[in-house]
């Protein structure tokens, strides 16, 4: 079945440093794929999507291309701030019929932005 | 804020007793998912609901059960708590059956001792 492996963290990173989370997934089909991100406290939420091969995902300063020759997702920002420090998190559909979808998650990669 | 709210923040209980959570989600949200996360298992799903049926099951353990209620507020109930069940449990909403864009309650933290 689909699935999503994404690097074990956590993550330290210098403000302004340059980040990479890799995600590589498993999965029947192109299904699109996600960047979901959890803050201290909070749910998750979205924050970028892929609906197709090449296609890339943005928001916030990251970004992620969705690569089927070597079936990844990696996340990336060219200078992280504090307020980046979270959990991140890669996804992707799984099909379960009559039309529903849930998303599976990857382990999270934990990521602190120190000043 | 999501606008998915879930009831209550904290729970801590003891080993054999059933416990009920407690989520609305967002208006016009007919979907709603329940995950799992433990620092050891990840965020896992357990179930989805779609209008008040049933839509998928997944890693939900049968001490576990969940429904939908006409209002389209859901409520998961764990019984016979074990130590193990202690993790934050996130509900999360869709507008339709196609879980893709998901949006999540804050969680209630649920602490067997």
């Amino acid at each position: 079945g689909n699935s999503v492996t994404q690097m074990e963290g956590p993550v330290t990173l210098s403000e302004e440093a340059f980040l990479t989370i890799n995600c590589t997934y498993t999965a029947t089909g192109y299904p699109s794929l996600f960047w979901y991100v959890q803050y201290p406290g909070e749910g998750l939420q979205l924050l970028l999507k892929a609906t197709k091969a090449d296609d890339k995902g943005s928001n916030k300063g990251f970004e992620a291309t969705y690569r089927k020759e070597t079936t990844s997702f990696h996340l990336e920002k060219g200078s992280v701030q504090v307020s980046d420090s979270a959990v991140y998190f890669c996804a992707l559909p799984v099909y379960s019929g009559a039309g529903s979808y849930q998303l599976t998650f990857g382990k999270g990669t934990k990521l602190s932005v120190i000043p | 804020d999501s606008g998915v709210t879930q009831t209550p923040k904290h729970l801590i209980t003891a080993t054999g007793q059933r416990v009920t959570l407690r989520c609305s989600p967002r208006s016009g949200d007919l979907s709603v998912y329940w995950y799992q996360q433990s620092l050891d298992q990840g965020l896992q799903f357990l179930i989805q609901y779609y209008n008040g049926e049933e839509r998928a099951k997944g890693n939900i353990l049968e001490r576990f059960s969940a429904q939908q209620f006409p209002d389209l507020h859901s409520e998961l109930n764990l019984s016979s708590l074990e130590l193990g069940d202690s993790a934050l449990y996130f509900c999360a909403s869709s507008v339709g059956r196609a879980g893709e864009k998901l949006f999540f309650g804050s969680g209630t933290q649920l602490s067997v001792l």
